[in-house]
């Protein structure tokens, strides 16, 4: 079964500062991993994802993250962060596309707090 | 594009009332998705339909819950008889082809049982 483990809860950074997201995988087989965002009272809104392309793949709003396959890790980062950037993340793992298991299995969520 | 469209967006029912949500996945997507999401247990995956059919049901959490996609354009989640521990917020996401494109999500339904 794949799984995501999202490392802290609640996240703060200040304004301009690094923002940096942490989230290992559990597959059986080779994953395809996702970030989410979700703002109050919205639905999650993909942010960028991993199809066994490139490692490092960008998103939207400046964000990226970057597949390590030797750390079993996906993190996500920003250089800069923005006020506008505060909501919660979310990670996600595919089930085997190879016996049409089609859902994604997300984690727990990271709140990402701005500090002006 | 509308977007993944959720109905009602907030419902406030008594125990042991029978409560139905909605969703109209985007047009053309052939993946439709239901999850809720509480503080205790996070985002779960009640069920998903492919082309209308139920493909995987095992996150319904018992007999109360059923759902139903009768054509491309609709589905519903029906609760009866509804518990407080059912309060949490239904999210329906659709996709097209593969989960690999990505889900996207609709607005959701904040339900609440007293």
């Amino acid at each position: 079964a794949q799984s995501v483990t999202q490392l802290g809860s609640h996240v703060s950074v200040s304004e301009g500062a690094l923002v940096l997201l942490r989230c290992n995988y559990s597959s059986s087989v080779p994953p395809y991993l996702f970030w989410y965002v979700q703002y109050p009272n919205q639905g999650l809104q993909l942010l960028l994802k991993y199809t066994s392309a490139a490692t490092l793949v960008k998103g939207i709003n400046g964000f990226e993250a970057e597949f390590k396959k030797s750390e079993t890790s996906f993190h996500l980062t920003k250089p800069s962060a923005h006020m506008s950037d505060a909501a919660e993340y979310f990670c996600a793992v595919s089930g085997n596309l190879n016996f049409g298991n089609e859902k994604l299995t997300f984690g727990t969520g990271t709140r990402l707090t701005i500090i002006p | 594009d509308a977007g993944v469209i959720q109905s009602p967006r907030h419902e406030v029912t008594e125990m042991g009332q029978e409560v139905t949500l909605r969703c109209k996945p985007i047009s053309g997507h052939d993946y439709l998705f239901w999850y809720r999401q509480t503080m205790m247990r996070g985002l779960e995956l009640l069920i998903y339909f492919n082309n209308n059919v139920p493909i995987d049901d095992s996150g319904m959490p018992e007999d109360r819950f059923s759902a139903k996609m009768p054509n491309a354009s609709f589905s519903t989640l029906k609760i009866q008889p509804s518990e407080p521990r059912d309060s949490a917020v239904y999210f329906c996401a659709s996709s097209y082809g593969t989960a690999v494109r990505g889900y996207t999500f609709g607005s959701g339904t904040r339900l609440t049982v007293v």
